[in-house]
């Protein structure tokens, strides 16, 4: 069975700061990586993903996430946030079958204030 | 992008009544389709599995008489909460993958949140 871990329930950040949010996965198979980002009262929208190929993988929004096998993380990075990055930010792990289920994790919520 | 819609997006129903969401790919067409059940400030848990033309796959824990799903065509999803009570008050989303593509990527409703009084 797959699970992901949001180290972070929180990240407060100043504008135009650098942030990382965190995720760690469990796994005995293959993963795709994925991280959404929710608004309040919305649904997900997709950051990025990881499938196979490169580990840096960019995404909208200047969002980038490295996927890191020996680690089993995939973190979430942005170099300069703005106040519209304001949002729960959710990483999901699904198994590298064709089931296409998506385990998600915990939940970061990035505050980014001015 | 693909676009996946859930009407309503928002109910209000009395306790003991039923209440159906309905979740539509707009351009795409998905044979398998998935419920989620989001509490406020919580992560989003799995409820089931929905599979076209055949019978959903339910979570561990989550009661399928409950808890009603039609996959009747390859691109409408139903979920029928029955006799609801105010504990089912939650933000229910559904996510579809494109049958036609492997990216890997699911397609997100924007969410039908219920309150049952």
């Amino acid at each position: 069975a797959q699970s992901v871990t949001q180290l972070d329930s929180q990240v407060p950040v100043f504008e135009e700061a650098p942030v990382e949010l965190r995720c760690n996965y469990s796994s005995s198979v293959s993963v795709y990586l994925f991280w959404y980002v929710q608004y309040p009262n919305q649904g997900l929208q997709l950051l990025l993903k990881y499938l196979s190929g490169s580990t840096l993988v960019k995404g909208i929004n200047g969002f980038e996430a490295e996927f890191n096998k020996s680690q089993t993380s995939f973190h979430l990075r942005k170099p300069s946030v703005h106040i519209s990055d304001t949002a729960e930010y959710f990483c999901a792990v699904r198994a590298g079958s064709n089931t296409g289920k998506l385990i998600f994790g915990q939940g970061t919520t990035l505050q980014v204030k001015p | 992008g693909a676009v996946v819609s859930q009407h309503p997006s928002w109910v209000i129903c009395k306790s003991g009544t039923s209440v159906k969401i309905e979740c539509r790919s707009l351009d795409f067409q998905a044979t398998t389709m998935f419920w989620y059940r989001q509490f406020p400030k919580q992560s989003l848990m799995l409820m089931a599995t929905s599979n076209e033309g055949s019978k959903a796959t339910y979570e561990q824990g989550v009661e399928k008489d409950k808890f009603l799903i039609n996959h009747a065509s390859l691109t409408l999803s139903t979920l029928t909460v029955t006799s609801a009570h105010p504990e089912d008050s939650s933000f229910y989303i559904c996510s579809a993958r494109d049958a036609g593509t492997n990216t890997g990527e699911l397609f997100f409703g924007e969410g039908s949140r219920l309150t049952v009084l």
